[in-house]
């Protein structure tokens, strides 16, 4: 079973339209998780911390469900510049700083 | 904005051959690290470094990889004989020492092995 799942998608959305990602981890001990965006042949950027009461930054807002172990992104009013992978990145219990990164899923915005 | 900074941004060399990719973390950070992303695959991670040594390595690093930290910016990871699966796109990325998960990538070093 692979550390971190991601549904590659794509998925594309039209503009103003709310998306939800999933991620799940097989660690249970996993201490910290993250999501990163990346664009195409471009490097990863921190998107947002997730934390275990759930965040919300702007138009995005992420969960994290350890009983089930996995996180979710939503994105709402989603605008064209939206379009990039989202990477699930979870630091294991033990792992030191290591990120361990999912196969990302691929958000497409369309007019 | 601070930003990390990578050198070259495309290296093309023969299999066999030594090549040296070269990165300028961010200043103030402490930690820095190398991950690859082999085409339409992963991030994968190779090392981290911290007080001038190797803090974590993955099993991708092995004795054909090196890092070093030779002045007080530059931070450079060595592969001593290149193979063609080492083709990849090579990040550096740093972070500060209390927030270690947040990590700032460097644009990329394209290494394509012939």
């Amino acid at each position: 079973r692979k550390e971190v799942e991601q549904d590659p998608g794509p998925f594309n959305v039209p503009e103003g339209a709310t998306v939800a990602f999933n991620c799940t981890y097989s660690n249970s001990a996993s201490q910290s998780f993250f999501w990163y965006r990346q664009d195409c042949r471009k490097e990863p950027k921190l998107l947002m911390s997730v934390y275990s009461s759930g965040n919300e930054d702007g138009r995005f807002t992420a969960q994290l469900n350890r009983a089930s172990q996995y996180i979710s992104l939503l994105i709402r009013d989603s605008k064209l510049s939206d379009s990039a992978t989202y990477l699930c990145v979870v630091i294991l219990t033990g792992g030191g700083n290591k990120l361990t990164f999912g196969t990302g899923t691929q958000l497409k915005v369309e007019l | 904005e601070p930003e990390v900074t990578q050198t070259p941004s495309h290296q093309v060399t023969q299999m066999g051959q030594e090549v040296i990719l070269r990165c300028v973390p961010i200043s103030n950070h402490l930690y820095f690290y190398w991950y690859r992303q082999i085409l339409g695959q992963k991030v994968e991670f190779l090392v981290s470094f911290y007080n001038n040594e190797i803090s974590e390595k993955s099993e991708i690093f092995d004795d054909q990889f090196s890092v070093e930290r030779p002045d007080g910016s530059n931070f450079t990871l060595k592969i001593r004989s290149t193979k063609l699966e080492d083709s990849a796109m090579y990040f550096c990325a740093s972070s500060e020492l209390a927030r270690v998960g947040e990590q700032y990538f460097g644009p990329g070093t394209r290494l394509t092995v012939t």
